[in-house]
């Protein structure tokens, strides 16, 4: 049982440039979620999916993109890299919304904009 | 909008003592806490998942504690180890609508000494 995989683990963009964050999860979650993590600043949602074809804001989405096509992928999306985006971005998921479920994280994506 | 706050952000102890990790949240109308032990260069582990209707959890060495009208909890290790050294944070969710969308504390990084 793999849990959650992100890739890549690190990558270096450069201002301007595209990219996507992957993550996916074998457990049948319906939701999934998108956080970064800024020294001194904890983590921070960026956005959410409650099941396929559904997704939402959290606290920073702008400047990021997200779908979710199936239940098992939720990627993101850099439209445009800035280096205010330099973080680690970490991919969560759990079973449903209820309040007593494990949330499960992935190892993170080490990104750098220069 | 719900704050976190974790101190100390640091802590140093020899092995074998007991300790106490401290979070604060400002708004008491939460679904559960939850407490995280996260080691360099991985994700996020969920530890412990009060319940707002609990006052505390234990799992092995850790009991964490919830004391919702003063907007307080504790996480407690036991007979601490070198393998307890990490970062803990603790997490509740962003605002009554959702327990999943989840706002994090900065961290408490724990060292124990051998």
């Amino acid at each position: 049982n793999a849990g959650v995989t992100q890739t890549p683990k690190f990558q270096v963009l450069k201002t301007g440039q595209s990219m996507t964050l992957q993550c996916a999860q074998d457990m049948n979650h319906e939701y999934m979620s998108w956080y970064r993590q800024d020294p001194g600043m904890g983590l921070r949602l960026i956005h959410y999916s409650v099941g396929a074809g559904i997704t939402d804001q959290g606290e920073v989405p702008n400047g990021y993109n997200v779908s979710r096509s199936t239940t098992e992928d939720f990627p993101l999306r850099l439209l445009s890299a800035a280096p205010s985006q330099t973080s680690v971005y970490f991919c969560a998921s759990t079973r449903d919304r209820g309040s007593g479920n494990t949330i499960y994280f992935g190892e993170g994506s080490w990104l750098t904009v220069v | 909008k719900q704050e976190v706050t974790q101190i100390p952000a640091a802590l140093s102890v020899p092995e074998g003592e007991n300790l106490v990790l401290n979070c604060s949240f400002t708004d008491s109308a939460i679904y559960n806490l939850q407490w995280f032990r996260q080691d360099p260069g991985k994700g996020l582990t969920s530890l412990l998942l009060i319940q707002s209707s609990q006052r505390e959890q234990t799992s092995g060495r850790l009991n964490a504690s919830l004391d919702k009208s003063s907007g307080r909890s504790t996480l407690y290790i036991a007979a601490s180890q070198p393998g307890d050294s990490a970062t803990y944070l603790c997490a509740v969710p962003i605002s009554s609508g959702s327990a999943r969308q989840l706002t994090f504390g900065s961290g408490t990084q724990l060292t124990v000494l051998p």
